[in-house]
């Protein structure tokens, strides 16, 4: 089945620096790749989503890049800012009726 | 618009007892997951839910937990027998095509 890695588990950015998060997945069949910010003690929200017939997408400062081909996509914050520190998840899915599939998470801490 | 709710917020339970835990999702979504998760770890599925229908219930333990989205009425997961490794939060989520999640706030059970 298919299987999504995330790197780094940890990442420490300075304020104003940009963060990348990377995942891969296995499944070629995957063809939607959302982002998931949580904070402490909150509910994880959808920050922005990609779909396979999409190369980039940019909301802001996020922007999420998808390799069809390596099978993998990004999750890029520029200008990073002290309310971006929370924990971020990728996840991969085939479409309706099928679960997402989550990657384990990286904890992103932005120093001031 | 109401969002994903979930009640109860918090639970206490002692070991042996019962653990219901109940969650409406956004009006006009027909898909229902269960999410667990532990404090400082990722989210663990465990169960994919559509109306009186179970998609996928791979993630949940054989014994003990059972799921259900009635036709009318919230989405219950359901533990028995609750022992203390039961404690973590439980989040659901909702969706309309089985895409984009929307997330509740989470129920935080303790088992003592």
């Amino acid at each position: 089945g298919e299987n999504v890695e995330q790197h780094p588990s940890t990442l420490s950015v300075q304020e104003g620096d940009s963060a990348v998060i990377k995942c891969t997945y296995s499944d070629s069949a995957s063809n939607y790749f959302p982002w998931y910010k949580q904070e402490l003690g909150k509910r994880p929200q959808l920050i922005i989503d990609i779909r396979s017939n999409v190369g980039e997408k940019k909301d802001q400062r996020i922007a999420v890049t998808l390799n069809k081909t390596a099978k993998h996509f990004s999750l890029h914050i520029t200008e990073t800012q002290p309310e971006d520190s929370a924990v971020y998840f990728c996840a991969a899915s085939k479409g309706s009726n099928y679960q997402l599939i989550w990657g384990a998470g990286t904890k992103l801490i932005i120093k001031p | 618009n109401a969002g994903v709710m979930q009640n109860p917020r918090h639970l206490v339970r002692r070991r042996g007892q019962e653990a219901r835990l109940r969650c409406s999702p956004v009006k006009g979504h027909s898909h229902v997951y269960w999410y667990r998760q532990l404090p400082e770890e990722g989210l663990k599925f465990m169960v994919y839910l559509q109306k009186e229908n179970i998609i996928d219930e791979s993630g949940m333990p054989k014994e003990r937990f059972s799921a259900e989205f009635p036709k009318e009425g919230p989405s219950i997961l359901r533990i028995q027998q609750v022992v203390r490794g039961d404690s973590a939060a439980y989040f659901c989520a909702s969706s309309r095509q089985g895409d984009e999640q929307y997330f509740g706030p989470g129920t935080r059970l303790t088992v003592t």
